[in-house]
């Protein structure tokens, strides 16, 4: 398995453009997470899914944030308008339940200008 | 409120030293991983812990469910091992909760 796949992995926008970032979980893993890492607040959950159905969205930050899961192995997290203070690495991860660990994709470096 | 704190924040060994970061956190969990994330790279899962004691090569991790309290340890440290070590807890809230809370992370530098 190539594991989970993040793209793209580096985005450089400009403050109030859409932004689209782009998750491929682990094939069979029914639980697919979004975070961002930032300096100042290290990593913060945003939304999680299972079974492609959001059980917890209570991180996403705001009204500009929305993510979606329209099949089992694609994911995506969209940021509109997009804001500097956005800028940070956002992580998708996925889980089997009942297993072990988490995997992690290698992430998406946003930097809004 | 739930909270996970590690200790140290920066932690600088000479290679070959015996390394050990804490974390310790507020209420009950159901389970509690440990992540490793090299500079500018992406995040690994090292182990995830219920109760007892884990080992992977040089690598050992504890966790004191009582005291809420774990520890990672590195045996005969390297500077491959340089990297941040990241505690993170599923908090127990009754049912399936697989979210989890991170603490700020353990800097930690080995010196050939």
């Amino acid at each position: 398995d190539a594991g989970v796949i993040q793209s793209p992995r580096h985005e450089v926008t400009e403050m109030g453009q859409e932004v689209t970032l782009r998750c491929k979980p682990i094939s069979g893993h029914d639980y697919l997470f979004w975070y961002r890492q930032t300096m100042m607040r290290g990593l913060e959950l945003l939304i999680y899914f299972n079974n492609n159905v959001p059980i917890d969205d209570s991180g996403m930050p705001e009204d500009r944030f929305s993510a979606k899961m329209p099949n089992a192995s694609f994911s995506t997290l969209k940021i509109q308008p997009s804001e500097p203070r956005d800028s940070a690495v956002y992580f998708c991860a996925s889980y089997q339940g009942g297993s072990g660990g988490y995997t992690f994709g290698s992430g998406t470096r946003l930097t809004v200008v | 409120k739930n909270e996970v704190e590690q200790s140290p924040q920066n932690l600088t060994a000479q290679e070959g030293e015996f390394i050990t970061i804490n974390c310790s956190y507020s209420v009950g969990i159901s389970a509690l991983h440990w992540l490793q994330q090299h500079p500018g790279g992406g995040i690994v899962s090292l182990f995830m812990l219920s109760s007892g004691k884990k080992k992977h090569g040089r690598l050992i991790a504890t966790i004191n469910i009582q005291e809420k309290h774990s520890s990672l340890h590195i045996t005969a440290s390297h500077p491959r091992d340089s990297a941040v070590y990241i505690c993170a807890v599923r908090f127990f809230r009754g049912g399936s909760n697989y979210k989890l809370t991170f603490g700020k992370g353990t800097l930690l530098t080995v010196n050939p």
